[in-house]
């Protein structure tokens, strides 16, 4: 089976610039969650959608982030304008239920804000 | 917020020698789950614990839950050099959301 899938896996853009990640959760999960993981503040939670509804988004660092699934195989983090200060690895992950907690992770998207 | 603490940061041993790796909290956790982590890939999860006092084994790692549910340990015998990588301890609250820690940083020479 595939595991999660996100693209691209490398992203260098401008300060300024919009930029949009993407995911697709592991088939039949109806949990799906983001990441970020840099070296100062290890991997933190970004917001999280159960059956394609976000359900907690307190994570996410400020009004330039959004995210959206618009079904259940597909997810976008979209930041806008990009900051230096975003540089990081994004990682998507899925689970399947509540009583499971595990996640299982996608390669990432290191994102390079220049 | 939950906080875990993963001591120690960073450990280098030789091929076949034993390390353990901790994750301490101040809080209770509905489960608590162990991901190993390499270079340029995401967290893969090793195990998850549900139990106060679970112990679980895999092979050459065995993974404990604290009895009062705030605490884990992973122990590895016998290292191998493909045990290298981050280790990540994450503690679960009851709607499936994780708090990961820092991790430790384990290497594994031949």
């Amino acid at each position: 089976d595939a595991g999660v899938i996100q693209s691209p896996r490398h992203e260098v853009t401008e300060m300024g610039q919009e930029v949009t990640l993407r995911c697709k959760p592991i088939s039949g999960h109806d949990y799906l969650f983001w990441y970020r993981q840099t070296m100062m503040r290890g991997l933190e939670l970004l917001i999280y959608f159960n059956n394609n509804v976000p359900i907690d988004d307190s994570g996410m660092p400020e009004d330039r982030f959004s995210a959206k699934m618009p079904n259940a195989s597909f997810s976008t983090l979209k930041i806008q304008p990009s900051e230096p200060r975003d540089s990081a690895v994004y990682f998507c992950a899925s689970s399947l239920g509540w009583v499971s907690y595990e996640q299982y992770f996608g390669p990432g998207t290191r994102l390079t804000v220049t | 917020t939950q906080l875990l603490e993963q001591s120690p940061q960073f450990l280098s041993i030789q091929e076949g020698e034993n390390l353990t790796v901790y994750c301490n909290s101040s809080s209770v956790f509905s489960s608590l789950q162990w991901y190993r982590q390499e270079p340029g890939e995401g967290p893969v999860l090793l195990v998850t614990v549900v139990t106060g006092g679970e112990v679980k084994k895999l092979k050459r790692l065995t993974f404990q839950f604290g009895d009062a549910r705030k605490d884990s340990s992973l122990h590895i015998t016998a290292a191998q050099t493909g045990d290298t990588g981050l280790y990540l301890c994450a503690g679960g609250d009851s709607w499936g959301k994780l708090q990961f820690g820092a991790g430790t940083q384990v290497v594994v020479t031949p």
